[in-house]
């Protein structure tokens, strides 16, 4: 069982270079999401879907964009990196009706330098 | 935005005792959830409180919903290696099973000393 497949597992940018994070489930979930991990802050919500053809802000959206590209894939997408988006990102779905068991994929270490 | 306090930050500890680790929110929430982070690993739900007094078990992991509303807490007893990792508290308003209304909280990194 795949679950949450995210690529890449690792990453290292220049600052103002551009790069995509692939997520796809194989759960058929209706909600996926997009968090980043920074030490001492806990999980943020970047931007989510709640279902395919909807995207919409989380807590932290600002210097990414996000494509519902079918059900089993959510990309977020970096189009000009900076430092300050150096993170841990972790892409997420769940079937709201089921209620809470929501499935994190392994996560994505980005570094921009 | 809604605030979540976790606490310790770490912690460090013998095989074998217990621990405990607990989380308090500026803001009423309608659910709690626990998650463990196995380094190199996305976040894995424990446990899920939904009402106000509730205490519930999986396994050595006990978790209490507070009569407030405000706060949890989650207890490892007789702590084994493979605990290590890092606990995230979660609470969510209103009730509905989107992760969106999710706040986390920053994590308790804990260590199990052989």
């Amino acid at each position: 069982n795949a679950g949450v497949t995210q690529t890449p597992k690792f990453q290292v940018l220049k600052t103002g270079q551009s790069m995509t994070l692939q997520c796809a489930q194989d759960m058929n979930h209706n909600s996926m999401y997009w968090y980043r991990q920074d030490p001492g802050m806990g999980l943020r919500l970047i931007y989510y879907s709640a279902s395919e053809g909807t995207t919409d802000k989380g807590e932290v959206p600002n210097g990414y964009n996000v494509s519902r590209l079918n059900k089993r894939e959510f990309s977020l997408r970096l189009e000009s990196a900076a430092p300050s988006q150096t993170s841990v990102y972790f892409c997420a779905s769940n079937e709201v009706s089921s209620g809470n068991t929501i499935y994190f994929g392994e996560g994505s270490w980005l570094t921009v330098v | 935005g809604q605030q979540l306090n976790q606490s310790p930050q770490s912690m460090f500890i013998q095989e074998g005792e217990d621990v405990s680790m607990n989380c308090t929110s500026s803001s009423i929430f309608n659910t709690w959830l626990w998650y463990k982070q196995d380094p190199g690993e996305g976040p894995v739900l424990l446990i899920a409180l939904y009402k106000a007094g509730e205490l519930t078990s999986n396994g050595r992991l006990t978790a209490q919903f507070g009569i407030t509303r405000k706060d949890s807490f989650l207890n490892i007893s007789a702590s084994i290696p493979s605990d290590v990792g890092i606990y995230f508290c979660a609470g969510r308003s209103p009730p509905s099973g989107s992760a969106r209304q999710l706040t986390f909280g920053s994590g308790t990194q804990l260590t199990v000393l052989p």
